[in-house]
């Protein structure tokens, strides 16, 4: 089925460790951005990368790093993980010319740091 | 940046009434959108909607860009129309531009 698929869907971290949140979309889009969602916050842009080869900075972006590894492909690495990185992390894709007409969400992965 | 602020933050309604959602922001958009988190946490576009009124089912939506706010209406709601609804939007031109609410959590009860 065409979309968003992210991997894994839950992870428990312990403080320090490193892991790398998985995205790929099957949709010729251009557009790929993380998210992350707190309790009360929304989504927040992590980082976003508007086409293949380019990535940048978002809203909070500090303790994160990101590759737009091909077209399909945008991982989110946590290089060394915080509690304050608890959080639920979505990456979405659009086709193209930074207009959400079409916006596509993955189904999200919960990430406990303990 | 844009201030997104949406209304109410929590709702509770009986199956088979209807409902107001409200989304307002500090400055003008030209890139608003609607959209539905369900019980299990996906995201589902509801209405891309920068001006004007679209319905899609027992949805429908209105923008009004002069007045910088838009409504989301459910009719005859269902339990399946629980989860929390988010509005964003954004400028052209910006990528990264996109600022979501905080979301209007919706519970439908038979």
């Amino acid at each position: 089925n065409a979309g968003v698929t992210q991997t894994p869907k839950f992870q428990v971290l312990k403080t320090g460790q490193s892991m790398t949140l998985q995205c790929a979309q099957d949709m010729n889009h251009n557009s790929m951005y993380w998210y992350r969602q707190d309790p009360g916050m929304g989504l927040r842009l992590i980082y976003y990368s508007a086409s293949e080869g380019t990535t940048d900075k978002g809203e909070v972006p500090n303790g994160y790093n990101v590759s737009r590894l091909n077209k399909r492909e945008f991982s989110l690495r946590l290089e060394s993980a915080a509690p304050s990185q608890t959080s639920v992390y979505f990456c979405a894709s659009i086709p193209s010319g930074g207009l959400w007409t079409e916006a596509f969400f993955g189904q999200g992965t919960r990430l406990t740091v303990v | 940046g844009i201030q997104v602020e949406q209304s109410p933050p929590d709702l509770i309604l009986q199956e088979g009434a209807n409902s107001t959602l409200r989304c307002n922001f500090s400055d003008s958009v030209n890139n608003l959108q609607w959209f539905h988190q369900n019980p299990w946490g996906q995201l589902i576009n509801l209405f891309y909607i920068p001006s004007g009124t679209k319905q899609n089912g027992r949805l429908s939506a209105t923008t009004v860009a002069t007045e910088r706010y838009s409504l989301l209406y459910i009719s005859s709601s269902q339990t399946t129309d629980s989860g929390v609804y988010f509005c964003a939007g954004g400028t052209s031109g910006g990528y990264q531009k996109v600022t979501f609410g905080i979301g209007t959590k919706l519970q439908v009860i038979p």
